[in-house]
């Protein structure tokens, strides 16, 4: 158990729905990320909060949205599903700004859009 | 664009031999890198980093070595297990920010 905490662990919806992933992050990280990798693809960065403000933004669709809220969790929502959007989308958190021990990742959800 | 890039999507190696995963990179700007390791059903692990101003770093099993002249590293892992099974990535963070960019990854296979 990494300590990051991702729920649901699967996830099968229509496309034009609506989803909304949630992450833990590990006791004392303010900050969390999230990633999605596609089939075939390596990890691609979507979005960073840190201490509940957005921090960096990657190429995260207009469709997509993601907060953290004062307890420290995060939620990404995805809306308008296509089915090129089914993926596993990863959250990681750590502590501050330096990565020199890498982040910690949840164990995933994966989303299959039918 | 793709910074960080594995060329190699597979790799087979017998137990107790050396395992040996390649990544290049394009940004000479990149202040460390990192290799995480990725079991089915599992998020990434975090396995071994090294800071730009080094050539060498090792724990255990586990060596990365960079070549900035070439914009190449590469993970050894000597000896190989068959619980090394996975698929590894090589990452580093950009432009300064917490944001790192990944390797799609190579999926190496130990044989007992």
């Amino acid at each position: 158990d990494s300590g990051v905490t991702q729920t649901p662990k699967h996830l099968i919806t229509a496309t034009g729905q609506r989803v909304t992933l949630r992450c833990s992050p590990r006791s004392g990280d303010l900050s969390v990320y999230w990633y999605q990798q596609s089939l075939d693809q390596g990890l691609q960065f979507l979005i960073q909060y840190y201490n509940g403000e957005e921090r960096a933004k990657g190429n995260i669709l207009e469709r997509f949205s993601a907060q953290q809220f004062p307890d420290l969790h995060s939620e990404l929502n995805l809306s308008s599903l296509e089915l090129g959007d089914s993926a596993l989308y990863f959250c990681a958190s750590s502590p501050t700004a330096r990565l020199n021990y890498g982040y910690t990742f949840g164990s995933g959800t994966r989303l299959t859009v039918v | 664009d793709q910074q960080v890039k594995q060329n190699s999507p597979s790799l087979s190696v017998q137990e107790g031999r050396i395992s040996i995963l390649n990544c290049d990179y394009t940004n000479s700007m990149f202040d460390y890198f990192l290799w995480y390791k990725k079991y089915p059903a599992e998020g990434p692990t975090f396995l071994i980093s090294i800071s730009s101003i080094k050539d060498k770093n090792e724990d255990g099993r586990f060596t990365v070595f960079l070549n900035k002249s070439a914009k190449h590293l590469s993970l050894h892992i000597v000896p190989s297990q068959p619980g090394d099974s996975a698929v590894y990535f090589c990452a580093a963070p950009q432009g300064g920010s917490e944001k790192l960019v990944f390797g799609k990854g190579t999926k190496l296979t130990v044989n007992p």
